[in-house]
């Protein structure tokens, strides 16, 4: 299986910040990845799919880059609705495989 | 507006068997790949198991091969997880997801509100 691995696990920022989150394939994925938020206590919220494609009704500070094995999800201005736990899934070869999570809290 | 709602979890003794289902509406339910994902508490998703549009493909994790059975009512726009030799481990919120997908593969855009399975003597 393909293992997903991201950084950090935690993230302290404050509102208004720049945040990066990093997600690693222990194998090539190509272009074929996603990335969630999830709140406590509810369902994952789609993203961005395809590495860069944002969701629809998804706020334009999100945004995601990369290719193969490097990932990246960017918040360019980090808002209170924004505090969460991240997580990037790879649906280049079965089975489809998530990291981790990367939760970002209030600094 | 897509709707995803699941039932069925509850309290199951190691050993024993739960059937989970997710009812599905405002979308045309046969033409989507529908999946389970579960969450162990505090844990991250794990992808458990999917199903083609017409039923005939099914796939499975490794962890829940041979102990897990997903099907699917077309007519009835429903999704089933039949779970048997139920472990501790296998406590989780689990989701039905509908797939979208790219590069054969698949991503998940639309999510239940899980229903919660513990295994616990």
């Amino acid at each position: 299986d393909i293992q997903m691995t991201q950084s950090p696990s935690t993230l302290s920022a404050s509102v208004g910040d720049r945040v990066t989150i990093t997600c690693r394939a222990s194998q090539s994925v190509s272009r074929w990845l996603a990335w969630y938020q999830q709140k406590p206590g509810k369902a994952p919220k789609l993203l961005i799919y395809e590495v860069s494609s944002l969701e629809s009704g998804v706020p334009s500070r999100f945004s995601g880059s990369g290719s193969a094995t490097d990932f990246t999800l960017t918040i360019s201005s980090l808002q209170p609705d924004d505090f969460a736990t991240y997580y990037c899934q790879q649906y280049d070869t079965y089975p489809w495989t998530f990291g981790q999570g990367t939760k970002v809290e209030i600094k | 507006e897509v709707q995803l709602v699941e039932s069925g979890g509850g309290l199951v003794q190691p050993g024993g068997s739960l059937r989970l289902s997710c009812g599905a509406s405002g979308f045309t339910f046969s033409s989507y790949v529908m999946s389970w994902v579960r969450q162990a508490p505090g844990k991250g998703l794990e992808w458990v198991s999917g199903i083609s549009g017409r039923g005939g493909s099914t796939y499975y994790a490794d962890s829940v091969k041979g102990r897990f059975t997903i099907s699917r009512d077309n007519s009835k726009t429903t999704l089933n997880l039949q779970m048997n030799s139920l472990r501790g481990e296998d406590t989780a919120v689990y989701y039905c997801a509908k797939a979208a997908g790219g590069g054969g593969g698949f991503y998940y855009g639309d999510w239940g509100r899980g229903t919660l399975v513990t295994v616990s003597s």
